[in-house]
């Protein structure tokens, strides 16, 4: 059964402190893994999408890997402006269907 | 270019009362989706429609109906509303082919007495 697993489920850092997301995953091939940020009343926005073991992305303060069986989302030098929900999601290949993890609360402290 | 709008963006039913959610998208993209979203759960699909004139059933379709009216817009039925059906409630779309991205609405927060 495909599934996307995200830990932790929060996760409090004073600015500056950097740290990583996990996100694991199970499909039966693996047409892309995706990164969305949430706020708090709003829809997800788009962040990365990774399409290969070893696929790095990059934006701003965020980085982006991808393995075979894992992503992580790396958050550099965190601003109190990062706070956030962060989700993972993954699509089969030939498939409409996305699954979503349930995602990480961020908190980033000035 | 508004991208995907929803309305409403609030509702408060009583149980067994009906209503529907309206989605529309202004980028020409093929592909819509319906999700709900509950604490600790994450997104669900409840139903999707790959292409104009074809729905079909997501994770979570039972107690939905679903309208491809047009390209533009996709709407979400709830014929006989119940609690279990709280929720807050988002559309997405993208285009056919590839990985792309999914681009949401703002949401649709749903409360059923």
């Amino acid at each position: 059964e495909d599934q996307v697993t995200q830990s932790p489920e929060a996760l409090r850092l004073q600015e500056g402190e950097s740290s990583s997301l996990n996100c694991s995953y199970t499909v039966s091939g693996l047409r892309g893994l995706f990164w969305y940020r949430q706020d708090p009343g709003k829809g997800p926005e788009f962040l990365f999408t990774l399409y290969s073991a070893g696929e790095e992305k990059e934006k701003e303060r965020l980085k982006a890997t991808l393995t075979k069986k894992e992503s992580f989302l790396h958050i550099t030098a965190p601003k109190p402006e990062d706070s956030a929900t962060y989700l993972c999601a993954v699509r089969q290949t030939g498939g409409f269907k996305t699954i979503f993890g349930a995602g990480t609360r961020l908190f980033v402290k000035a | 270019n508004a991208g995907v709008t929803q309305t409403p963006k609030f509702q408060v039913l009583k149980t067994g009362q009906s209503m529907t959610l309206q989605c529309a998208q202004d980028m020409n993209h093929n592909s819509m989706y319906w999700y709900r979203q509950d604490p600790g759960m994450g997104l669900r699909l409840i139903y999707y429609s790959a292409s104009e004139g074809t729905t079909d059933k997501g994770e979570v379709p039972n107690g939905y109906n679903v309208s491809r009216l047009n390209k533009r817009e996709f709407s979400l039925r709830l014929e006989s509303a119940a609690p279990s059906q709280t929720s807050v409630y988002f559309c997405a779309s993208h285009e056919r082919q590839g990985g792309n991205e999914q681009f949401f609405g703002p949401g649709t927060r749903l409360t059923v007495l």
